[in-house]
């Protein structure tokens, strides 16, 4: 089975545009989350979903970030009007459900704002 | 604030060593704690969960043990190759079950 995908894989883009990210979880996992890695730093928690619901959205960071998430499946984080503070590593991850089993991590979409 | 240090944060040991790497969290509340590798430019691998209730788990060469109480977990590698050279993370679930908090990791170097 198919592990969790990331897509981009790199994504360059100038300040002030706005930028996709996309997750495909591993199929029949309900749960699925994004964390930022910026250089030097550890993981932060951004958002998670339970099926297409996000309940705790108090990690992303500004206004500016949204995620959602379609058919208990593929979701996508939206960045808008990036700083070039966003440059990061964006990790998306999937588990069975909510807190049940490991979190399976996808590669990450490696973003440079320039 | 769950806060999750890993000591040390850079570590070098020669081929065949027995090595132990450390991980501490503030808060005992905890669901489970996951160790992970994290290869260069790659995501992060689970290597290790333990729940709440579980004191270790093995796996080949590796094995995780976990005092909740202390707040402290440790990843002891066996007889390290090269190829374990990467990052290891500890992350804690909190209680709700949920958002990892994940510690800066350890950056380990086995050399041949």
């Amino acid at each position: 089975g198919a592990g969790v995908s990331q897509s981009p894989s790199n994504k360059v883009t100038e300040k002030g545009k706005d930028v996709e990210l996309r997750c495909d979880p591993i199929s029949g996992h309900t749960a699925l989350y994004w964390y930022r890695q910026r250089l030097g730093q550890g993981l932060e928690f951004l958002i998670y979903f339970q099926g297409n619901s996000a309940p705790d959205k108090s990690g992303l960071p500004s206004d500016r970030f949204s995620a959602e998430r379609t058919g208990e499946s593929v979701s996508t984080l939206t960045i808008q009007r990036t700083q070039q503070e966003d440059s990061a590593v964006y990790l998306c991850a999937s588990s069975l459900r909510q807190g049940v089993g490991e979190q399976y991590f996808g590669p990450g979409t490696r973003l440079t704002v320039t | 604030k769950q806060e999750v240090t890993q000591i040390p944060a850079a570590l070098s040991v020669p081929e065949g060593e027995n090595l132990v790497l450390n991980c501490s969290f503030t808060d005992s509340a905890i669901y489970n704690l996951q160790w992970f590798r994290q290869d260069p430019g790659k995501g992060l691998t689970s290597l290790l969960l333990i729940q709440s209730s579980q004191r270790e788990q093995t796996s080949g060469r590796l094995n995780a043990s976990l005092d909740k109480s202390s707040g402290r977990s440790t990843l002891y590698i066996a007889a390290s190759q090269p190829g374990d050279s990467a990052t290891y993370l500890c992350a804690v679930s909190p209680n709700s079950g949920y958002a990892l908090n994940f510690g800066k990791g350890t950056s380990l170097l086995v050399t041949p």
